[in-house]
């Protein structure tokens, strides 16, 4: 089993549309969350970070079910800019540092 | 962004020979990571560094060493390439804050 698990997608939607992506993970001992974005053939990039209580950027909101283990993320108001794959990323305590684990990605593709 | 470069940003390499990628920061953090990234596999983590001279081992460390002589260096080694370590290498900064901040990437070829 994957420690991070995401659904490759592709996600294929028009403008304006809202699109959520959902992430599980398998360490319960997990410590912080984030939402990373990568474009095609470049770096990622962090989104935002994931708190417990939930949290909003502008049209993205990102939200923690640490019971459930299932990270998610609802983007609202589609704009093409925003299709990109999506990385869902998971921080444990590992030897002698933090280190992520990274989902393979979810690919969004916002159509005109 | 964060200044993050590496160096070279392609290579083609025969299977067999040694090679070195370097990644350089400006911005003083104290970890820095490699990582690798596949088709179907994602990022996987391959050394990372707590500090000068500090490294230690992540998931597909077999194939590859690290050394970190000064802060803002920190370079990957492919003792004798092989075709299974063609792939995308990416270098990351962070500091207490648990965010990762990656490099532009390197591709490289082996044949």
């Amino acid at each position: 089993r994957k420690e991070v698990e995401q659904d490759p997608g592709p996600f294929n939607v028009p403008e304006g549309a809202t699109v959520a992506f959902n992430c599980t993970y398998s360490n319960s001992a997990s410590q912080s969350f984030f939402w990373y974005r990568q474009d095609c053939r470049k770096e990622p990039k962090l989104l935002m970070s994931v708190y417990s209580s939930g949290n909003e950027d502008g049209r993205f909101t990102a939200q923690l079910n640490r019971a459930s283990q299932y990270i998610s993320l609802l983007i609202r108001d589609s704009k093409l800019s925003d299709s990109a794959t999506y990385l869902c990323v998971v921080n444990e305590a590992r030897g002698s540092a933090r280190q992520l684990t990274f989902g393979s990605g979810t690919q969004l593709t916002v159509l005109p | 962004d964060a200044g993050i470069t590496q160096s070279p940003r392609h290579k083609v390499t025969e299977t067999g020979t040694p090679v070195t990628l370097r990644c350089h920061q400006t911005e003083n953090h104290r970890y820095m990571y490699w990582y690798r990234q596949d088709p179907g596999h994602g990022l996987r983590l391959i050394h990372y560094s707590y500090g000068v001279k500090d490294t230690d081992k992540g998931e597909v460390s077999d194939g590859y060493s690290v050394s970190r002589s000064k802060t803002e260096d920190f370079l990957l080694t492919l003792e004798s390439a092989t075709s299974s370590q063609t792939s995308v290498y990416f270098c990351a900064i962070s500091e207490s804050t648990n965010e990762q901040y990656f490099g532009p990437g390197t591709r490289l070829t082996v044949t």
